[in-house]
């Protein structure tokens, strides 16, 4: 199985705040990189999937980049609907795979 | 837009089977892979596997012997269905729909979840 490892595991940020949380894949997995959001007891969310596509209906504050092994999901400002716990997963084999997630909290 | 909807018992017996059915409404279950996640309280993301229209099926290895998945086209449905199941086994359990392109393969569409607990 291709191990994602997300770094920081929680991070404190305030409303404004450039955020950044990374994800590293055990092997290279080209740019099947997705980022899902979960909110308290909500299903996940997909922000950006191929590593960098925003999906339809998400607000341009994220962005994600990166390929291969390593990859980064930034948002530029964060908003208070944004404090929730982000995923990172691998679509590039099976079985799919995801980070432990990074839980975004108010500072 | 379309929708999932998982529905089953919210209470297994250990070593009995665990059943679901995600329901989709909004748009045919043709032509996707479909999935199930699950997510034990406090804890990530566990993916159990995927199904095409009954045709391709793939399993995670950590569940291949306990799990079977199937589609029922006429209903819009697809189920899933795990054997043996004990007190690791109750968690959330999620049904989504995985899109792919050229480059991708995400869960767009998501269920809102459903608790099984597994009791002894």
């Amino acid at each position: 199985d291709i191990q994602m490892t997300q770094s920081p595991s929680s991070l404190s940020a305030s409303v404004g705040d450039r955020v950044t949380i990374t994800c590293r894949a055990s092997q290279s997995i080209s740019s099947f990189l997705n980022w899902y959001q979960q909110k308290p007891g909500k299903a996940p969310k997909l922000l950006i999937y191929a590593a960098s596509s925003l999906q339809s209906g998400v607000p341009s504050r994220f962005t994600g980049s990166g390929s291969g092994t390593d990859f980064t999901l930034t948002i530029s400002s964060l908003q208070p609907e944004d404090f929730a716990i982000y995923y990172c997963q691998q679509s590039y084999t099976t079985p799919r795979t995801f980070g432990q997630g990074t839980k975004v909290d108010i500072k | 837009q379309v929708q999932l909807q998982e529905s089953g018992p919210g209470l297994v017996r250990s070593s009995e089977t665990l059943s679901l059915i995600c329901t989709v409404s909004g748009g045919s279950i043709s032509s996707y892979y479909w999935s199930w996640i699950r997510q034990p309280a406090g804890k990530g993301l566990e993916w159990i596997g995927r199904i095409y229209t009954n045709v391709s099926t793939n399993y995670n290895p950590s569940l291949k012997s306990r799990v079977t998945m199937s589609v029922d086209t006429s209903k819009n449905q697809f189920s899933l269905r795990m054997s043996s199941v004990a007190a690791a086994d109750t968690a959330v359990y999620y049904c989504a729909r995985e899109s792919s392109g050229t480059n991708y393969r995400a869960l767009d569409f998501w269920g809102q979840g459903t608790l099984v607990t597994v009791s002894s």
